[in-house]
């Protein structure tokens, strides 16, 4: 399997702009997770889906930062508009909820300027 | 209180020995389940390790092995025969179960340097 795949690596972007993350979780996992990692806080766990339907969106910092899940196989994580303290690595992480074992993607790492 | 706790923000070993990385956590949930993950200089988190709450044997991974002690909510990493690349961020983690919500929570990390 190809594992969880995110994108883009990177992204540098100016405050105010608009940011899209993707994920592709891997197949027949049925969880989705979206962590911020930064050396101040930590990894934090911004939100998490179910089959799909969002569980937990409490981590999510405000109005800002979205998420979906239109489908099994792709979640975004959107911040619109996109501050300097928004820089950070944001990982997906997916499951089969059964077994709780989280699978991570590579990351991208979000410069907001 | 903590979810999860790592105290040891930093631990050197010396290549070829055995270094035991600590981790305690705290849930009144009867079942949850407990995890290591390795985050080298790349960034990239790799689990590693996973320790169910009602798993009667100590679970071991290749040089990987997690010392749990449930009375005490410890679930201590143990890396046997340390090589370079084990050079790395080290987390816990844990996973409450229904009961709790099945919240998830992140330790703080402890840096492993391996010596040559």
């Amino acid at each position: 399997d190809a594992g969880v795949i995110q994108s883009p690596r990177h992204e540098v972007t100016e405050m105010g702009q608009e940011v899209t993350l993707r994920c592709k979780p891997i197949s027949g996992h049925n969880s989705l997770f979206w962590y911020r990692q930064t050396m101040m806080r930590g990894l934090e766990l911004l939100i998490y889906f179910n089959n799909n339907v969002p569980i937990d969106d409490s981590g999510m910092p405000e109005d800002r930062f979205s998420a979906k899940m239109p489908n099994a196989s792709f979640s975004t994580l959107k911040i619109q508009p996109s501050e300097p303290r928004d820089s950070a690595v944001y990982f997906c992480a997916s499951s089969l909820m059964a077994k709780n074992i989280q699978y991570f993607g590579a990351g991208t790492r979000l410069s907001v300027l | 209180a903590q979810k999860i706790t790592q105290t040891q923000p930093g631990m050197f070993v010396q290549e070829k020995e055995a270094v035991t990385l600590d981790c305690t956590y705290d849930t009144s949930d009867p079942s949850y389940g407990l995890f290591w993950y390795k985050q080298p200089s790349s960034g990239e988190m790799i689990f590693l390790i996973y320790q169910g709450s009602y798993d009667q044997q100590n679970a071991t991974e290749g040089r990987y092995s997690l010392n749990f002690q449930k009375a005490r909510k410890s679930a201590n990493l143990v890396i046997s025969a340390s090589q370079l690349g084990d050079s790395a961020m080290y987390f816990c983690a844990m996973r409450e179960g229904p009961l709790a919500g099945n919240q998830f929570y992140f330790g703080t990390g402890t840096s492993l340097t391996v010596i040559p």
